[in-house]
């Protein structure tokens, strides 16, 4: 079945920094989905994006296809963003979603 | 729309017992998915459902089952339950796959 990394595994950010996390995938997909899982453990979905580039104010999302990852940017990072983020693709056999292991982040204020 | 609500939210049981959980999906939402979330192993896919069909089950022992009904709405079980069962059980609906939207889990503990 299709592989997903998630890279950093782990990240401490000043409150307002910048952050960049990645997720590689060993396979084509049709379909990529970030979300950010809060304290609480709720998922909340953040973008659906096979391909291209979308933003969502703080937060903007990039799915280079062809090459086989996708970045989710956080600018000007507030406290509210701390918890982990996931990045979810479908695997080859379908009807079924892999997640990546996940990157967790920490913004101290 | 009302999201996904998940019930109960939080369920203590013993070893050897058994616990259905449920999910209710987002009105007109016929797919749901759940998942096992667990410090150790993160998040792994359980079965999906569409229209009271199971289109695929994750490698998980015959223990775990589940099944739709018609108004879209899963139900899974855990059968003869064991100390690695406690987690967070997670459903999430969509329309065809696509984007899903995951309820707020049901905490398992089994003592």
């Amino acid at each position: 079945g299709i592989q997903v990394e998630q890279s950093p595994p782990d990240l401490i950010l000043q409150e307002g920094a910048n952050s960049t996390l990645r997720c590689n995938f060993s396979d084509s997909v049709n379909n990529l989905q970030w979300f950010h899982q809060n304290p609480w453990g709720q998922l909340i979905n953040l973008f659906y994006i096979p391909s291209g580039t979308k933003q969502n104010g703080r937060l903007s999302a990039t799915t280079v296809a062809t090459e086989r990852y996708s970045l989710l940017y956080i600018s000007s990072s507030q406290t509210t963003d701390s918890g982990v983020y996931f990045c979810a693709v479908p695997d080859t056999g379908g009807f079924k979603t892999i997640f990546g292991a996940g990157t967790r982040l920490f913004v101290k204020a | 729309k009302a999201g996904v609500t998940q019930t109960p939210r939080y369920l203590i049981k013993t070893r050897g017992q058994q616990v259905t959980l449920s999910c209710s999906p987002i009105s007109g939402h016929r797919s749901v998915s759940w998942y096992q979330q667990t410090p150790g192993q993160g998040l792994q896919f359980l079965f999906e459902y569409f229209s009271e069909t199971q289109r695929n089950k994750g490698n998980f022992p015959g223990r775990f089952s589940g099944r739709q009904f018609s108004n879209s709405r899963s139900e899974m079980n855990v059968s003869t339950l064991e100390l690695g069962d406690s987690a967070l059980y997670l459903c999430a609906s969509s329309t065809h796959q696509e984007t899903q939207y995951f309820g707020p889990g049901t905490r398992l503990l089994v003592l």
